[in-house]
Formats: C-alpha cells, sequence, structure tokens
C-alpha cells in the first residue's frame, strides 16, 4: 500500500527557532500534498495544498510568511514553521494522493512543542 | 453550514458488538467520494474505506462496511465485530470532484471505545 513518511515525529525547541517538518510518498508520486494541523479533541484543519513546482495554496486564516511550504519533487513536501511561539504548539499531519480516486495517504504526524 | 456532519462525539460499545458511526454530508456536486479514517491515541490517520457517489454497492473492506444511502446523503461506517484495538477517534471524510485544489473536507470525529 502506499506509504507516507513524516519527519520528526515530535519536536521540541525553544521559542524563535525555526523548525522544518518533511513528508516524503515512500512508493509512489504524489502530484499533491496536503498539510494539517490538529489541536487537542479537535478535527483536521487544512493549512494548504502544496503542488509540486508550484506555490503552495493556503486556506484562509493561515499565514503565508509563517508557515513555508516546498513541494521540491514530486516526492517530498516540507513545512518550515518559521520563528515558532508557543500558540504554534500543535500536531502537524501531511498526506498524499495519488492519481485518480485514490485516498490521502497520511504521515504519522509531527508534535509540535515550542518552549 | 457544515459539509460533513459526525452527530456522535462520543460511543461506549461492548467487545464484539457492531458499532455504526453516522456521517451525513452536503454538497452538490453529483460526483464526490466519500472516506473514512481511524486516528488512533498515537496520532496518526489510517485510512479505511472509501464509496464513491456513482458507485452501485456499498463499499466493504473486512469488518468495514460504509452504508450508503445517497439520498440521504448519508455514509455511515459499520465496524462489526468489534475489537478492543478499534478503540480510537473516527473522522467522516468528502472530496468533491469540482475542487479543483482536490482538498478533502473532515468531520469532527466520533471517539469510539470498546469495552471488555
Amino acid at each position: 500500500g502506499a506509504v507516507v513518511s513524516q519527519h520528526p515525529s515530535r519536536v521540541i525547541c525553544k521559542s524563535g527557532t525555526s523548525v522544518k517538518i518533511e513528508c516524503r510518498s515512500l512508493d509512489f508520486q504524489a502530484t499533491t500534498m496536503f498539510w494539517y494541523r490538529q489541536f487537542p479533541k479537535q478535527s483536521l484543519m487544512l493549512m494548504a495544498t502544496s503542488n509540486e513546482g508550484s506555490k503552495a495554496t493556503y486556506e484562509q486564516g493561515v499565514e503565508k510568511d509563517k508557515f513555508l511550504i516546498n513541494h521540491a519533487s514530486l516526492t517530498l513536501s516540507t513545512l518550515t514553521v518559521t520563528s515558532a511561539h508557543p500558540e504554534d504548539s500543535s500536531f502537524y499531519i501531511c498526506s498524499a494522493r495519488e492519481q485518480g480516486d485514490q485516498p490521502q495517504h497520511f504521515g504519522d504526524g509531527t508534535r509540535l512543542s515550542i518552549l | 453550514a457544515q459539509k460533513i456532519t459526525q452527530t456522535q462525539p462520543g460511543m461506549f460499545v461492548q467487545e464484539k458488538e457492531a458499532v455504526t458511526l453516522d456521517c451525513t454530508y452536503d454538497t452538490s456536486d453529483p460526483s464526490y467520494g466519500l472516506f473514512w479514517y481511524k486516528q488512533p491515541s498515537s496520532g496518526e490517520m489510517i485510512f479505511l474505506i472509501y464509496q464513491g457517489s456513482y458507485d452501485q454497492q456499498n463499499a466493504t473492506e473486512g469488518r468495514y462496511s460504509l452504508n450508503f444511502q445517497k439520498a440521504r446523503k448519508s455514509a455511515n461506517l459499520v465496524i462489526s465485530a468489534s475489537q478492543l484495538g478499534d478503540s480510537a477517534m473516527y473522522f467522516c471524510a468528502m472530496r468533491e470532484r469540482w475542487n479543483r485544489d482536490d482538498k478533502i473536507i473532515f468531520g469532527k470525529g466520533t471517539r469510539l471505545h470498546i469495552l471488555p
């Protein structure tokens, strides 16, 4: 089955640090990847749609300069949380989709804690 | 208005019983897909089952089946013979064809507790 690898699984860092999260599709090519944020006991909130070779499409209310997304290849997308603050602490999860009616396959998520 | 509605925030079910998790959706797109995902406490999202709007038969995957009632716009997940390992958060989701961004819209989820 389709596998999506997300790294790192957990990050604890000081306020003001920039954090990069990687999302890789291991056995398929993903022209589109998605980044979600999930607060405790809540549903997934789509942050942005990442298209290979073009700029990401951000959802309303998501700061582009805060959450930098790069989709450099068909198998890799990165999310960089710039100058992270405690309010950025959350569970971030990526997904990737193959062509057609295939479901999105999710990475295992990254738990980000900003001190 | 919510596009995906899951009315059961939490459910408690005895082990080995069947479980039905409710999901209703709202769309005017004639072509769409419906998904169910499971999220254990560890956080990963696990794809369970998919139903296309034009599929003639209800989708089934092992112990999971999707009770698709198109006219009522409902897509309930049925888990037969529940197991302790089924305890998790379950999300219903929809993707509309005319959504060029290919976004999936998630419901708020149902937390399922299987009791021994």
